[in-house]
């Protein structure tokens, strides 16, 4: 079935630096991405929607400067937390679709120090 | 604002039981329902889906009730098995707008032995 890769699993920074991570559709390609964070004991909120080739289009409330997406191909989107704080440690989780199916990478768990 | 509702918040049920999780929602304009099932530090997994268009799909021991004029969605989980024990979120989204899910709060199911 289709798989969707991200990479890395786990992230620990420091406060102030900066962390990519990498959303890859393995088998399919994916005109669209979406990212997701979820805290702990939480449901998923769409934070983003990544479009190959354009701006991303950033939910009510994301600030468009801290969280940098870039879907520069048709099988990879990257979510870049800018300047991270304590606050931005969350699960984070991309997704995309095929055949109308959303399809879910395992999530990217970011801890700042 | 959570445009999908769900219920109840935790579940627990023996072996061989049925489990019950429902969800509601307001936009008129979704017209697609998944479950995701979501076993802890992993991205959620599609479990079943459907349309407006059936009132029921079954797929094997899961099974998706659809209400259409009461806009109300259940996940029907039959002869519950502990490795079933995970967190189970409904999800809405409108194909016209690029399948962005908006997902319930999750239901925490635990299946005792």
């Amino acid at each position: 079935g289709a798989v969707v890769s991200q990479h890395p699993s786990w992230v620990i920074c420091k406060s102030g630096t900066s962390v990519k991570i990498e959303c890859r559709s393995l088998d399919f390609q994916a005109t669209t991405m979406f990212w997701y964070r979820q805290f702990p004991k939480q449901s998923l909120m769409l934070m983003a929607t990544s479009n190959e080739g354009s701006k991303a289009t950033y939910e009510q409330g994301v600030e468009k400067d801290k969280f940098l997406i870039n879907h520069a191909s048709l099988t990879l989107s990257t979510l870049t937390v800018t300047s991270a704080h304590p606050e931005d440690s969350s699960f984070y989780i991309c997704s995309a679709i095929t055949i109308g199916v959303g399809v879910f990478g395992e999530g990217s768990r970011l801890t700042v120090l | 604002q959570q445009q999908v509702k769900q219920s109840p918040q935790s579940l627990i049920v023996q072996k061989g039981g049925i489990s019950i999780i429902n969800c509601a929602y307001e936009n008129t304009a979704f017209d697609y329902f998944p479950w995701y099932q979501q076993f802890p530090g992993k991205g959620p997994a599609l479990l079943i889906a459907i349309r407006p268009d059936v009132s029921e799909k079954k797929e094997g021991r899961f099974t998706i009730s659809f209400n259409k004029s009461a806009k109300q969605f259940s996940l029907h989980i039959m002869d519950s098995q502990p490795g079933d024990s995970a967190t189970y979120f409904c999800a809405a989204s409108i194909s016209t707008s690029g399948y962005a899910l908006n997902f319930g709060k999750g239901t925490s199911l635990l299946v005792t032995p």
